[in-house]
C-alpha cells in the first residue's frame, strides 16, 4: 500500500530564511511522481513542484526546490528566502505510474515570522 | 497555469436538503476530475474520480447514492450531496487534469455546513 508521511505538523521560519519541509513515502512501485501543494487559509490547493521517480536532477521552481533522495524514499521541499505569504499548509502527495489519483500526506503548517 | 473554479464557495443548508457543487475547468478541457473531502486540520481524502461521459469511480467507503457525481462535459463536473446531514459538513474540493496522470489543478473548494 502507498503511504505518504509528513512528520512535522508545524514549522516556524524567520522571514528571508530557508526552510525544509519533510516528506517520506512508501511504495513498492518503481515509477511514481511526487508533488507538493500549498494550501493557504482560503482553502485552495496550489501546485508548487513535481518530481518524477526517474528524474535524475532535483526539481526546482523559483524559490521552491525538491530534495529528492530515492534510496531514502524522501522528497523534502525546500523553500528559500521565506516570505510572509508562504505561511500556509503544505501537502506532499504521490501518484503511481498508470494511475491518476493522488495520495496525500497529513500536511505541515508553516508559519513565517517577521 | 490552469484555472479551476468551484461554485458555490460556501453553502449552508438544512438537514435533509440536497446541495449541488459545480467544478469547472476554465481554460482547458479536463479528461478527468476528482472530488476530495477535507475535514478540519486533516488531509484531503479522495472521494471519487470522474471521467467525462462515464460513471464516476468511488473510493471505498464513499456512498455513491449519497454523493452523486455527474461529469457532463470536458469542463464541468458536479457533486450533489443528497439528503444532507450535519456529518456531511466539510470542505469539498475538486481537481482536474488535462490528460491522464498529468498535474492536477485544484479548485478553491466549497465549505458546506449542514444545520
Amino acid at each position: 500500500a502507498q503511504k505518504i508521511t509528513q512528520t512535522q505538523p508545524g514549522m516556524f521560519v524567520q522571514e528571508k530564511e530557508a526552510v525544509t519541509l519533510d516528506c517520506t513515502y512508501d511504495t513498492s512501485d518503481q515509477s511514481y511522481g511526487l508533488f507538493w501543494y500549498k494550501q493557504p487559509s482560503s482553502g485552495e490547493m496550489i501546485f508548487l513542484i513535481y518530481q518524477g521517480s526517474y528524474d535524475e536532477q532535483n526539481a526546482t521552481e523559483g524559490r521552491y526546490s525538491l530534495n529528492f533522495q530515492k534510496a531514502r524514499k524522501s522528497a523534502n521541499l525546500v523553500i528559500s528566502a521565506s516570505q510572509l505569504g508562504d505561511s500556509a499548509m503544505y501537502f506532499c502527495a504521490m501518484r503511481l505510474a498508470g494511475a491518476n489519483n493522488l495520495f496525500f500526506g497529513t500536511g505541515t503548517r508553516l508559519t513565517v515570522i517577521p | 497555469g490552469a484555472v479551476v473554479s468551484q461554485h458555490p464557495s460556501r453553502v449552508i443548508c438544512k438537514s435533509g436538503t440536497s446541495v449541488k457543487i459545480e467544478c469547472r475547468s476554465l481554460d482547458f478541457q479536463a479528461t478527468t476530475m476528482f472530488w476530495y473531502r477535507q475535514f478540519p486540520k486533516q488531509s484531503l481524502m479522495l472521494m471519487a474520480t470522474s471521467n467525462e461521459g462515464s460513471k464516476a469511480t468511488y473510493e471505498q467507503g464513499v456512498e455513491k447514492d449519497k454523493f452523486l457525481i455527474n461529469h457532463a462535459s470536458l469542463t464541468l463536473s458536479t457533486l450533489t450531496v443528497t439528503s444532507a446531514h450535519p456529518e456531511d459538513s466539510s470542505f469539498y474540493i475538486c481537481s482536474a487534469e488535462r490528460g491522464f496522470a498529468e498535474t492536477q489543478y485544484f479548485g478553491p473548494g466549497t465549505r458546506l455546513l449542514v444545520l
